[in-house]
């Protein structure tokens, strides 16, 4: 088990570009989330996958926020055209989701993203 | 919506000693999930201990214990023996049962003094 990876760990990029991110799950955990944390504050809740279905997006997901999760493995958030308001950590967590366990999520180190 | 909310922005200790961290939520449902998750400085998120609400028992995990008080809608976490170590942000957070999301509350920044 070696936990929920995130790329890159941080990420600079002027206003106006794109920019992709990517998680790997703990293997055989079929939910993946993502989250956005701004400096001290909790993390917000941006969309989850069970498998590779998006089964929610929250409204903190504009239309230039789009998430993957192909096959069910890896996922990956897309940023277009950020503004500077993106900047923040942005997490990924997995779980396990079995009606017999907690659906405990496990998060990734996260990306710190900056948009100049 | 439910809601969570840790009144103490910061908070300190000395080594070797207990401290308690308090955590508040609304909810009008009756099975949920609760956390509290720690996040040293520049890492990632840590699991300390959870909750089911439908356990009337506490929760303890080594040196972590939690009171939980469902009628006060009441979460706290006491840390008990505290080691340079434990120094982190501190998140109290919520999950319905039937439910996704983690609901965060705003943190506690906790330091132990040697």
């Amino acid at each position: 088990d070696t936990g929920v990876s995130q790329d890159p760990r941080h990420k600079i990029t002027k206003r106006g570009q794109n920019v992709t991110f990517r998680c790997d799950p703990i293997s055989e955990h079929n939910r993946l989330y993502w989250y956005r944390q701004t400096l001290g504050q909790g993390p917000e809740f941006l969309t989850y996958f069970q498998n590779e279905a998006q089964l929610e997006k929250s409204r903190l997901l504009s239309d230039r926020f789009s998430a993957e999760r192909p096959k069910g493995s890896f996922s990956t958030l897309e940023i277009q055209r950020t503004e500077q308001g993106d900047s923040a950590m942005y997490l990924c967590a997995s779980s396990l989701s079995n009606r017999a366990n907690t659906d405990t999520q496990y998060f990734g180190p996260g990306t710190r993203l900056t948009v100049l | 919506a439910q809601t969570v909310t840790q009144s103490q922005p910061e908070m300190s200790v000395q080594e070797a000693e207990t401290v308690t961290l308090s955590c508040t939520y609304d909810t009008s449902e009756n099975n949920y999930y609760l956390f509290w998750y720690k996040q040293p400085p520049s890492r990632q998120m840590i699991l300390v201990i959870r909750q089911e609400a439908y356990k009337q028992q506490n929760a303890t995990e080594n040196r972590f214990s939690v009171n939980f008080q469902k009628a006060a809608k009441s979460f706290s976490l006491k840390i008990s023996d505290s080691q340079l170590g434990d120094t982190a942000m501190y998140f109290c957070a919520f999950l319905f049962t039937s439910g996704s999301r983690l609901t965060f509350g705003e943190g506690t920044q906790l330091t132990v003094n040697p």
